[in-house]
C-alpha cells in the first residue's frame, strides 16, 4: 500500500509567480492535511479538506494561499504571486475515513521543499 | 487555542546511553492525544509514539518510552540504548478529540519547534 505521495519534492520559483503543490493521499484516505514548516520550526497546521470540501482552513493565509481536494485526482495546494517569506516545506498528511468515528493517527508524506527566489 | 512547548532546542548523548527531552503543553481540554514525531535528516515525519489523555499508564514502543504527567501538562521522551539512527529532530505534539463528527477525520495537530538530537559514537 503506497504511503501518501507529494510531488514535487523540490520547487523553484521566482517572486510572483505560481506554486502548485500536489498530494495524494493514501489509498482509500478520504481526509487531507496540510502543514507548513518554516526553517528551525515545528510544523503549523494550514488547511483541512475532505473530497470537495474544505473543513477547517482556520490557518491559512487569507490572500494568495488556496487548496482543494476534487472528486478524483489529488489535493493542490497553490500559492498564487509567492514572495520569499514563502519559502518552507510544506507537508501534507492523510487520514482513513474510520467508519465515521474520529481517529488521530496521520500519515504524512515526504513534503515539498519550495524555494523562492 | 494549544500551544507545545519544547525547552531544550538541541541535545546530544551517547551512543547506548539514555536521553530525555522534554515538552509541556497548554490546554483547557480534558480529552486530547499527544504524539511524539522524529523528523530525520531526509524531513520525512515519523510517528514514534502516541499517548491518549485518559489513559494513566504511560505508552512504550520498544527504546521509546513516555512520562506523561497530565496536571503537569507535561510529556518527555525516554528514549534508551540510544542509536546513531536516532539523530533526528523530535516534535512534540498535541491533538485535541474533537466531537464525533459522521464523516470520520481527525483534528489539526500542534507541534512544538523541536528539538534537535545528535547521537554520538
Amino acid at each position: 500500500n503506497a504511503g501518501v505521495m507529494q510531488n514535487p519534492r523540490h520547487l523553484v520559483r521566482r517572486r510572483g509567480q505560481e506554486a502548485r503543490l500536489r498530494c495524494s493521499p493514501m489509498k482509500g484516505h478520504s481526509h487531507v492535511y496540510w502543514y507548513r514548516q518554516l526553517p528551525e520550526e515545528g510544523l503549523k497546521f494550514m488547511v483541512y479538506l475532505q473530497k470537495e470540501n474544505i473543513i477547517d482552513e482556520s490557518g491559512m493565509p487569507k490572500e494568495r494561499f488556496s487548496a482543494e481536494f476534487p472528486k478524483e485526482g489529488p489535493s493542490i495546494l497553490r500559492i498564487q504571486q509567492v514572495v520569499r517569506g514563502d519559502s518552507a516545506a510544506y507537508f501534507c498528511a492523510s487520514s482513513p475515513p474510520s467508519g465515521g468515528f474520529l481517529t488521530d493517527t496521520q500519515y504524512f508524506g515526504p513534503g515539498t521543499r519550495l524555494t523562492v527566489l | 487555542a494549544q500551544t507545545v512547548t519544547q525547552s531544550q532546542p538541541e541535545m546530544s548523548v551517547q551512543e547506548a546511553e539514555t536521553v530525555t527531552l522534554s515538552c509541556t503543553y497548554d490546554t483547557s481540554e480534558n480529552n486530547y492525544y499527544l504524539f511524539w514525531y522524529k523528523q530525520p535528516p531526509s524531513r520525512q515525519m515519523i510517528l514514534v509514539i502516541r499517548q491518549e489523555a485518559y489513559k494513566q499508564q504511560n505508552a512504550t514502543e520498544n527504546r521509546f518510552s513516555v512520562n506523561f504527567q497530565k496536571a503537569a501538562k507535561s510529556f518527555s521522551l525516554k528514549i534508551s540504548d540510544s542509536q546513531l539512527g536516532d539523530t533526528a529532530m523530535y516534535f512534540c505534539a498535541f491533538m485535541k478529540q474533537g466531537p464525533r463528527r459522521g464523516q470520520g477525520g481527525s483534528e489539526k495537530l500542534v507541534f512544538g519547534k523541536g528539538t534537535k538530537l545528535t547521537v554520538n559514537p
